[in-house]
């Protein structure tokens, strides 16, 4: 079985840095996916770490450390538009013929004020 | 390629009547996914598929829940009898295991039983 567990909410101000912590129980981990969902839409996709270490795209990083089976999604000069939910994701495997599936956690609810 | 496709966007349907929900992957893509998503549980794995074969169901709630993948190209999620407690999005989203890590969602059927 798998639990991820990550902040319900938070609220930061625009042009702040905010840090979305996620830890996960889970067998056959491939990897860490952070995801962003807008009110009434889709989850979108932001992030991967397989490795341990830091990746950084533009304004948002994700970072992993396997050993303490944590990862965080970092989120720098913020803007409104940010306010969504955002999503830390594990991808595993079965024990036999290789599949992986894709499980979610609760989700944390950003709010940016001005 | 379009992106997932799913339909209908909306159902509002009467309590005991069955619902077919669908969906239709990005082409190549040799996963499937369902997904359902409510305020109080967040994002659920329902069932998954890979090259069409349901891989792992056990997220499926109840009996009243099947889901098929007759081709590539196409799946369905289906209630019956639906239930109030139903009401949800569900999301399909697909990946390609091969060269990706990420799963891409359609935009959700939103379900209102009554």
């Amino acid at each position: 079985g798998q639990s991820l567990e990550q902040p319900s909410e938070v609220t930061a101000v625009e042009g702040a840095i905010v840090q979305i912590n996620c830890t996960y129980q889970t067998s056959g981990f491939y990897g860490l996916s952070w995801y962003q969902q807008h009110d009434g839409g889709a989850p979108t996709f932001l992030s991967y770490n397989a490795l341990d270490g830091l990746e950084e795209t533009g304004r948002f990083s994700s970072f992993l450390s396997r050993s303490d089976s944590y990862g965080y999604l970092l989120l720098q000069e913020l803007q409104m538009k940010d306010s969504a939910s955002y999503f830390c994701a594990v991808r595993e495997g079965l024990n036999s013929g290789g599949y992986q599936k894709v499980t979610f956690g609760i989700g944390t609810k950003l709010q940016v004020i001005p | 390629d379009a992106g997932v496709i799913q339909s209908p966007r909306h159902e509002v349907t009467e309590m005991g009547q069955e619902v077919t929900l669908r969906c239709k992957p990005i082409s190549g893509h040799d996963y499937l996914f369902w997904y359902r998503q409510t305020m109080m549980r967040g994002l659920e794995l329902l069932i998954y598929f890979n090259n069409n074969v349901p891989i792992d169901d056990s997220g499926m709630p109840e009996d009243r829940f099947s889901a098929k993948m007759p081709n590539a190209s196409f799946s369905t999620l289906k209630i019956q009898p639906s239930e109030p407690r139903d009401s949800a999005v569900y999301f399909c989203a697909s990946s390609f295991q091969g060269s990706s890590t990420e799963a891409f969602f359609g935009q959700g059927t939103r379900l209102t039983v009554v």
